[in-house]
């Protein structure tokens, strides 16, 4: 979607190093998620934004951390890499609290931890 | 918390013939309901929802789902599908009396497979 994109695309990373991906929208939505995808679970919720500076955490929290200091990014840190975090990771925005639109995903960012 | 449960996670279905995705949500509290669709390699695309109303919901590329209170679910159907339709689908819910951030919690994801 133009409105929101994720960098980088793909990323090959080693076991222990630190990962930042990035999610930037043009939309100027105040809601901002992010997801992984795993086969067999879906997408399920690591962080999410509520405003700049104003974060909180999701289900699969552990070992993520995430950061906003404008509202168009929202940026995710994996601060020690390992396997386990090997996933597809989405980032979405939402306009709404409600999110009665449901909301607007990126195009998602490969990860292979070796 | 609420959870789905989308009852099949691969389903092969011949072209031009219909299709039922099952989806069945925790809670029988108000929720909203939403279908994605995810295309190889591209994010997920809002298909349909379900905030209130009729319980039937028509959504794009001709696929519609019909929201059932009594056994919590919301299927989603489409009478003909097309090779083009080849892709995975998610049902995912949220509640609306949550305060604040209103967070979609999504299934485990059916995979498409249309074969000519």
């Amino acid at each position: 979607d133009a409105g929101i994109t994720q960098s980088p695309r793909h990323k090959v990373t080693e076991t222990g190093t630190p990962v930042t991906l990035r999610c930037h929208q043009t939309e100027n939505h105040r809601y901002m998620y992010w997801y992984r995808q795993d086969p067999g679970h879906g997408l399920r919720l690591i962080h999410y934004s509520y405003g700049v500076k104003d974060t909180d955490k999701g289900e699969v929290s552990d070992g993520y951390s995430v950061s906003r200091s404008k509202t168009e990014d929202f940026l995710l840190t994996l601060e020690s890499a390992t396997s386990s975090q090997t996933s597809v990771y989405f980032c979405a925005i939402s306009e709404s609290m409600t999110a009665i639109d449901g909301y607007t995903f990126g195009s998602g960012t490969r990860l292979t931890v070796v | 918390a609420q959870s789905v449960t989308q009852l099949d996670s691969q389903v092969p279905v011949f072209e031009e013939a219909p299709v039922e995705l099952r989806c069945n949500y925790s809670s029988s509290v108000s929720v909203y309901l939403f279908w994605y669709v995810q295309y190889p390699n591209q994010g997920l695309q809002l298909l349909l929802k379900y905030l209130s109303g009729s319980t039937l919901v028509k959504g794009i590329n001709g696929f519609e789902a019909e929201f059932n209170k009594s056994q919590t679910s919301f299927h989603l159907r489409k009478p003909s599908v097309h090779i083009s339709d080849t892709a995975e689908y998610f049902c995912a819910v949220s509640d609306p009396r949550v305060q604040g951030a209103q967070k979609l919690v999504f299934g485990q994801g059916t995979r498409l497979t249309i074969n000519p």
